[in-house]
């Protein structure tokens, strides 16, 4: 079967640095998505990755390793509007994509 | 430019009844699609559209129809509520086309409660 992991819920503190871990099992791969989601808000694109390496945007950067089904997003200099939960999802072969359950993260002041 | 305008934002229904969703997006996107997200599960793709006059299912469209008679608008349906059926649901639209990484754009999202 298909799946995605990501960690429930983070912790981290304000001006700090957060790593969101992603593996992912699919069929086949066509890119891997990040999405950021307020509470009781839309999901908002933040980054797409389909070759290895480091995509940097602003505070937040996103690595992926195909090699090892395996991606993560950093943010960088955390404020507390990023609090959010944060959904990782992969296209695969048949360019469905499939979405883990996302990871809640909290930032203490 | 609203981009994806979902309505309504909130709805209670009675196990049984029946009701539509609206979902209108004014960005000229072929691709339209219907998701469900439930607490501890990732989004779940209920139908979507590859554009005007098409429709296809998604992992979870049992219980749900769609239409989408004009590219900017797609309509779910629930014909006879179920309790299972209780969670909030977003409609999303994307260019896709040869674009795999084209982005998914959300509406704001309706929360269903059946009681």
């Amino acid at each position: 079967g298909q799946n995605i992991d990501q960690p429930t819920e983070m912790t981290a503190t304000e001006g700090a640095i957060v790593q969101i871990n992603c593996t992912y099992q699919t069929s086949g791969f066509n890119g891997l998505f990040w999405y950021q989601q307020h509470a009781g808000e839309a999901p908002t694109f933040l980054s797409y990755n389909v070759l290895d390496g480091l995509e940097e945007k602003g505070r937040f950067s996103s690595f992926l390793s195909r090699s090892k089904g395996y991606s993560y997003l950093l943010l960088k200099e955390l404020q507390m509007k990023d609090s959010a939960s944060y959904l990782c999802a992969v296209k695969d072969s048949n360019y469905q994509l499939i979405w883990g359950a996302g990871t809640k993260l909290i930032i203490k002041p | 430019n609203a981009g994806v305008t979902q309505t309504p934002k909130f709805r209670v229904l009675k196990t049984g009844q029946s009701m539509t969703l609206l979902c209108a997006q004014d960005m000229n996107h072929e691709y339209m699609y219907w998701y469900r997200q439930d607490p501890g599960m990732g989004l779940r793709l209920i139908h979507y559209s590859v554009g005007e006059g098409t429709t296809a299912k998604g992992e979870v469209p049992d219980g749900y129809n769609v239409s989408r008679l004009k590219k900017q608008n797609f309509l779910l349906g629930l014909e006879s509520a179920a309790p299972s059926q209780t969670s909030v649901y977003f409609c999303a639209s994307s260019f896709e086309g040869d674009r795999v990484s084209s982005p998914l754009h959300f509406g704001n999202g309706t929360r269903l409660t059946v009681t």
